[in-house]
């Protein structure tokens, strides 16, 4: 089954302390990003990458990092976690570079981190 | 800057009525429009993309209308079901993968 996995669901953390989302795609995406959606404000994404090791920053990149050290894999990174970074957090991943259903992204299910 | 907006943040239609949505942006450099459909507790759903050089896109009971000229966009959903329920995104994307989403238009569905 095609899907973006992201673990863990739901995270409850403490300031300062660096903490790692995980998620992963089976399906030869090239593009992989991060967004994440607060109340009002909607969907906001942090990073996006079309390829390994290329990698172009979203709306909000400050206090993240992110790696791809292998096309399936893109860890979402917070080295210093603070409370304004309490949010619901999305992994998704598009383009397959056939023309078909480029456009399409397709997103995990969600981690909900909540910084004390 | 670019931004992506929607002219109602809720919206309540009977069983059966058609449900438009709207969506206004700002920049005119994307490739694509899209929309996408997101149920509680649930990632967006990819339902309908429109290239940008094309003014309407059919799908399955739903319609994608693209006017450039007002840089305006919307979903039109036919025979709307309780199934349909859900917050409603309009999205800008960007070659390389960019996007932008407007923040939601939620819509409920009166049986």
């Amino acid at each position: 089954e095609a899907q973006v996995t992201q673990n863990p669901r739901y995270l409850i953390t403490v300031t300062g302390k660096k903490l790692t989302v995980t998620c992963s795609q089976n399906m030869n995406h090239e593009y992989m990003s991060w967004y994440r959606q607060d109340p009002g404000l909607g969907l906001r994404q942090i990073y996006y990458l079309m390829n390994v090791e290329v990698t172009d920053k979203g709306d909000v990149p400050e206090g993240y990092k992110v790696s791809r050290k292998e096309k399936r894999n893109f860890p979402l990174i917070l080295e210093s976690p603070s409370p304004n970074q309490t949010s619901l957090y999305f992994c998704a991943s598009s383009f397959t570079g056939t023309g078909k259903d480029d456009t399409e992204a397709f997103f995990g299910q969600g981690t909900r981190l909540t910084v004390v | 800057g670019e931004s992506v907006g929607l002219h109602l943040p809720t919206l309540s239609v009977q069983e059966g009525d058609n449900s438009i949505i709207n969506c206004a942006y700002s920049n005119s450099a994307s490739d694509y429009f899209i929309w996408y459909k997101q149920e509680s507790g649930k990632g967006p759903q990819f339902i309908i993309d429109i290239r940008s050089n094309m003014d309407k896109r059919q799908g399955q009971r739903v319609t994608v209308l693209l006017n450039k000229t007002v840089k305006h966009l919307s979903l039109q959903i036919a025979a709307t079901q309780p199934g349909d329920s859900a917050v409603y995104f309009c999205a800008d994307h960007f070659q390389g993968g960019k996007l932008i989403f407007g923040q939601g238009t939620e819509l409920s569905v009166k049986p």
